[in-house]
């Protein structure tokens, strides 16, 4: 079985650029999770999807960063424009519908960005 | 909103120690308690999931209890070897929602 697809896996630009991430989940997995992780810190929930429906985006900061995922499968996070503070691993997750709460998380290996 | 601490926050240990480390939460909003381990460059990867008061879990060298009362889970490993080198995250999930409230995660370096 295929795990979660991020693209890319790094990704170094300036500030004021934008930047794009993808991911693809597990076949099959509704529920589909973006992560920002800042160095020291723990993984912080920006959005939640279930199929192509968003769940929770109560942390996402929507002045600059966007989210969709069209067709229910694949997603993208986009950051416009980046900010210093917005270095950080941007992780996915997907997960089975319905799984209550023992239902696990799959990542992605993450996409590591640094804003300079 | 849920805050989830950890300690200690990194930890050095020579090959063949037995090492622990803590995971504290909000007992009054306890659902269920995931621990994940974090390689460099890997993804992270469910290690347990722990939902009863008094819970243990094992796999392998590595185990966890958990206290729902108090509100902790503290995950062992025994005989650590270099491979165990990782970040250990513990995340909660509360009675209120589906998402997750991860912990800062605990660094362990094992040294050869």
């Amino acid at each position: 079985e295929a795990g979660v697809a991020q693209s890319p896996r790094y990704k170094i630009i300036e500030k004021r650029q934008s930047v794009a991430f993808w991911c693809n989940p597990i076949s099959g997995h509704a529920t589909l999770y973006w992560y920002q992780q800042i160095l020291g810190q723990g993984p912080k929930l920006l959005i939640q999807f279930q199929n192509n429906g968003v769940v929770d985006d109560s942390q996402l900061p929507k002045d600059r960063f966007s989210a969709e995922r069209l067709k229910g499968v694949d997603s993208t996070l986009k950051i416009q424009p980046a900010k210093l503070e917005d270095s950080a691993v941007y992780l996915c997750a997907s997960s089975l519908y319905g799984s209550g709460p023992t239902g696990e998380l799959f990542f992605g290996e993450g996409s590591r960005l640094t804003v300079l | 909103i849920l805050n989830v601490e950890q300690s200690p926050q990194s930890l050095h240990v020579q090959e063949g120690d037995s090492t622990n480390f803590t995971c504290s939460f909000p007992s009054s909003n306890f659902y269920a308690l995931h621990w994940y381990r974090w390689e460099t460059a890997k993804s992270p990867e469910a290690l347990f999931v722990m939902t009863l008061n008094g819970d243990e879990k094992k796999k392998g060298r590595i185990s966890a209890t958990l206290n729902t009362k108090e509100g902790y889970s503290y995950l062992y490993i025994k005989g650590s070897q270099p491979e165990d080198s990782a970040t250990y995250l513990c995340a909660l999930r509360d009675n209120y929602g589906q998402n997750f409230v991860f912990g800062p995660g605990t660094r362990l370096s094992v040294l050869p």
